[in-house]
């Protein structure tokens, strides 16, 4: 069974660009979670989906950033006009029913802004 | 809202020996879980340990086990044995109704030879 899986690893955006990121949940899983990593900082809530509901989402900044999970494919975390401050860890994290399952992680996508 | 605070930026441990990292949490809520993440350099979050707050017996994964205090809101790990492969940044974690993870700020762990 696979696990959580992000892409790209690494996007590098200048500024104004658009960044896209990825995320397939593990098989199985309907509940995806992304969070921003800060460098050297804990990973911050950014907003929670199930297939094609957004269930949370008061971490995400209120101005260019989306989300989504739709019916079929991967859930995509969506930042428009990216600024310098967006330079982060992306990390997306899955689970099957929310109560008594962990969250899985991906390995993340780090995001640079030049 | 919940907060997880985890008051050592840094540690450091003789191989072989046993280490504490600590962790308090705020809430006012009664069920929920407590986890201990780990972040090797390669950025990977890898689940070590998990806590049931309904749980009077602390968890035990082999090396690590946890010092649970539900009065206190406490929640410590413990590692013994130190390993080289131990090195990395530990994030406590809670899970309650707002049904998402929120993280403290982590220690990093240095292993020395």
């Amino acid at each position: 069974n696979a696990g959580v899986m992000q892409n790209p690893r690494h996007l590098v955006r200048r500024r104004g660009q658009e960044a896209r990121l990825r995320c397939s949940p593990m098989k199985g899983h309907s509940h995806v979670y992304w969070y921003r990593q800060l460098p050297e900082e804990g990973l911050k809530f950014m907003v929670y989906l199930q297939k094609e509901n957004i269930i949370d989402e008061s971490g995400m900044p209120k101005e260019r950033f989306s989300a989504e999970f739709p019916k079929e494919g991967p859930s995509i975390l969506r930042i428009q006009q990216v600024v310098r401050g967006d330079s982060a860890a992306y990390f997306c994290a899955s689970s099957p029913e929310v109560q008594n399952s962990p969250l899985h992680f991906g390995n993340g996508t780090r995001l640079t802004v030049t | 809202a919940q907060t997880v605070t985890q008051s050592q930026p840094e540690m450091s441990v003789q191989e072989a020996e046993t280490v504490t990292l600590s962790c308090t949490y705020d809430t006012s809520e009664s069920d929920y879980y407590l986890f201990w993440y780990k972040q090797p350099p390669s950025r990977q979050m890898i689940l070590v340990i998990r806590q049931e707050a309904y749980k009077q017996q602390n968890a035990t994964e082999n090396r690590f086990s946890v010092n649970f205090q539900k009065a206190a809101k406490s929640f410590s790990l413990k590692i013994s044995d130190s390993q080289l492969g131990d090195a990395a940044m530990y994030f406590c974690a809670f899970f309650g109704g707002a049904q998402k993870l929120v993280f403290g700020q982590g220690t990093r762990l240095t292993i020395n030879p």
